[in-house]
């Protein structure tokens, strides 16, 4: 399976900060994935990294709020902008590992103040 | 958009007793449905996975059962153990390789 990790871990801003999340990958994979975890809650899809093209946002998530960057197939970056307390979720990558499964990274932790 | 749903939200068993989550989808297109199991502060570990071509999968104390045609497949563990004890998310994609679309997750207890 593949090998995933964010940095970082955790972080605590404040309010109309903006944090950068960054997954790498030991492999090559196409596809990767942003989810977003808020506290006691499922995960949900913020948009598919795609290298070489724009993000694909779902509803309700937009590039000015949570801009990706996929500058090569084993790189990934989320940018959290103009943060509020309501941001404060746990951001994991995932990305298309071995035959066809999903694998998540580790997460980051972010609290806003 | 696919809408999954997933019941119970809690459920406790004792050790050795059997535990049963079930989820819906409703997309038909849905082809790939995977069971991610979530301990406490950890990441989500895929534990087992089905494809719309198969009914059943058993992985040794773990199978997950599919019915196309109502929309609906089941995670069942078998001789529960403590270390089962975390939130399983049931999920549904168009295909492995794309978005996962996940349910509200189960919250299992297994008491000694």
């Amino acid at each position: 399976s593949a090998v995933i990790s964010q940095k970082p871990s955790r972080d605590i801003c404040q309010r109309g900060t903006s944090l950068t999340i960054q997954c790498q990958v030991d492999s090559q994979v196409t596809m990767m994935f942003w989810y977003r975890q808020q506290p006691g809650q499922s995960l949900t899809l913020i948009a598919t990294a795609n290298q070489g093209s724009e993000a694909t946002y779902e509803s309700g998530f937009v590039i000015d709020k949570f801009p990706i960057s996929r500058p090569n197939l084993t790189f990934s970056t989320l940018t959290v902008s103009n943060m509020s307390p309501e941001d404060s979720s746990i951001y994991l990558c995932s990305v298309q590992g071995g035959v066809d499964t999903q694998y998540f990274g580790p997460g980051t932790r972010l609290t806003v103040l | 958009g696919e809408n999954v749903e997933q019941h119970p939200s809690t459920l406790s068993v004792q050790e050795g007793d059997s535990a049963v989550i079930k989820c819906t989808y409703s997309d038909s297109a849905s082809n790939y449905f995977p069971w991610y199991k979530q301990e406490l502060g950890k990441r989500p570990q895929l534990i087992i996975d089905i494809r719309s071509n198969v009914g059943e999968k058993k992985d040794q104390r773990i199978a997950v059962t599919l019915n196309k045609t109502a929309k609906h497949f089941s995670l069942h563990i078998t001789e529960t153990q403590p270390e089962d004890s975390a939130v399983y998310f049931c999920a549904a994609s168009i295909n492995s390789g794309y978005a996962l679309n996940f349910g509200k997750g189960t919250s299992l207890l297994v008491t000694p």
